[in-house]
């Protein structure tokens, strides 16, 4: 059973703090690691996808990092602002499955207090 | 922007009946998925639909669901008869590359 871990699960940092969360995916046959930043009452919006062993990208304060030989991946937020409060979801893509096929963690919920 | 709309937002029906739950997705997009959460679990993937048929569904996917696309631009998830269980947050996906863009979800009561 491929199974997908982010941890922590739940976050509360204050405005100005920099901080990061994992996700964990099996390394085998892998395709492809998404993380999706996902507001209440809105649809989850795709914030990375990244393919390569090595990959680091950025957006803004954001950035990720990938490692497919051991098996994970770290979201980093730079000065955290209330607006970055949401469910950052992290997904893995395999080899097997078909295109989009991706396989969800739960999620890490952040809180940024003003 | 192109996004992924789906309707209704919210859903409430009784056990035993059918419902339709209906996207319409980017409109280049040649991928389209079905995913569903239900409170306080992970977001779980259903069915992946590519040229016209289904290319891989998961074991949630049994014979009271189906997916179709009636005209070339809705896609629709129908449950037969609902369970109590089959309340969630029911979430559209499309693709055109190995990213997928979602809808807003509708969130099914079963009551």
């Amino acid at each position: 059973i491929l199974n997908v871990e982010q941890s922590p699960q739940s976050l509360h940092v204050q405005e100005g703090d920099s901080t990061n969360f994992t996700c964990s995916f099996p390394s085998s046959n892998f395709y492809a690691l998404h993380w999706y930043r996902w507001e209440t009452a809105k649809s989850p919006e795709a914030l990375f996808v990244m393919t390569l062993n090595g990959d680091e990208k950025k957006k803004g304060r954001i950035s990720a990092t990938l490692n497919t030989k051991e098996g994970y991946s770290y979201l980093y937020i730079k000065g955290s602002q209330p607006e970055d409060s949401a469910t950052y979801l992290c997904a893995f893509g395999n080899y097997g499955g078909s295109q989009g096929n991706l396989i969800f963690g739960k999620g890490t919920k952040l809180s940024v207090k003003p | 922007e192109p996004e992924v709309t789906q309707t209704p937002s919210h859903q409430v029906t009784q056990m035993g009946q059918e419902v339709i739950l209906r996207c319409v997705p980017i409109s280049n997009h040649l991928y389209f998925y079905w995913y569903r959460q239900i409170l306080g679990q992970k977001v779980e993937f259903l069915v992946s639909f590519y040229n016209n048929e289904i290319s891989e569904k998961s074991e949630i996917f049994d014979d009271q669901f189906s997916v179709e696309r009636p005209d070339g631009s809705n896609f629709t998830l129908k449950i037969r008869s609902t369970k109590l269980e089959d309340s969630a947050m029911y979430f559209c996906a499309s693709s055109v590359d190995i990213e997928a863009f979602f809808g807003q979800g509708t969130r099914l009561t079963v009551v």
